[in-house]
């Protein structure tokens, strides 16, 4: 089966600032990855996804993920954070082959001014 | 269309009280998941479906729980009885599996649980 783990539960940055939040998954098969936001008291949106092809792949809002096979990683950035960022991420595996999704525990980022 | 629909938005109910949410997925979509949400557990998958079939439900956490897909565009997840410790965020997903290209889960604005 395969799984998702999401290092750092709270990430805080300046506005302007890098955004990384780290996902490793586990996975016996090839992967499809995921990233999704979450604003308070709403329903989980995609930010993007990671089927075949190429491994770095840009989503909405300026975010983008790099899909590394060989360090089972999917780490999601923006180059420059904006107020509006700020809301809980979630990476999320799949397998080809079944939809058997799974999610991490999320990672929560703050903007600051 | 109008995206994975959940009703209701909130629900209070007493302990012992049967519960009942609902979901209408995507049309078109033939895959259906229900997830729970808490700040304990995080964000964790109950059962799935397929083609109206459950796959999976090994999410369930006991025989209080129980979840239906009469046809492809509804389904039902049942908390009978409700404890407190049920309380959370209830969400729906859906998605296409098998299609060209498949899908991600489309999730619902989910609906907030809360057993007194």
């Amino acid at each position: 089966a395969q799984s998702v783990t999401q290092l750092g539960s709270h990430v805080s940055v300046s506005e302007g600032a890098l955004v990384l939040l780290r996902c490793n998954y586990s996975s016996s098969v090839p992967p499809y990855l995921f990233w999704y936001v979450q604003y308070p008291n709403q329903g989980l949106q995609l930010l993007l996804k990671y089927t075949t092809g190429a491994t770095l792949v840009k989503g909405i809002n300026g975010f983008e993920a790099e899909f590394k096979k060989s360090e089972t990683s999917f780490h999601l950035t923006k180059p420059s954070a904006h107020m509006s960022d700020a809301a809980e991420y979630f990476c999320a595996v799949r397998s080809y082959n079944n939809n058997d999704m799974r999610f991490g525990a999320g990672t929560r980022l703050t903007v600051k001014p | 269309d109008a995206g994975v629909i959940q009703s209701p938005r909130h629900e209070v109910t007493e302990m012992g009280q049967e519960v009942t949410l609902r979901c209408k997925p995507i049309s078109g979509h033939n895959s259906l998941f229900w997830y729970r949400q808490t700040m304990m557990r995080g964000l964790e998958l109950l059962i799935y479906f397929n083609n109206n079939v459950p796959i999976d439900d090994s999410g369930m956490p006991e025989d209080r729980f129980s979840a239906k897909m009469p046809n492809a565009s509804f389904s039902t997840l049942k908390i009978q009885p409700s404890e407190p410790r049920d309380s959370a965020v209830y969400f729906c997903a859906s998605s296409l599996v098998g299609g060209l290209p498949d899908t991600e889960a489309f999730f619902g604005q989910g609906t907030r649980l809360t057993v007194v």
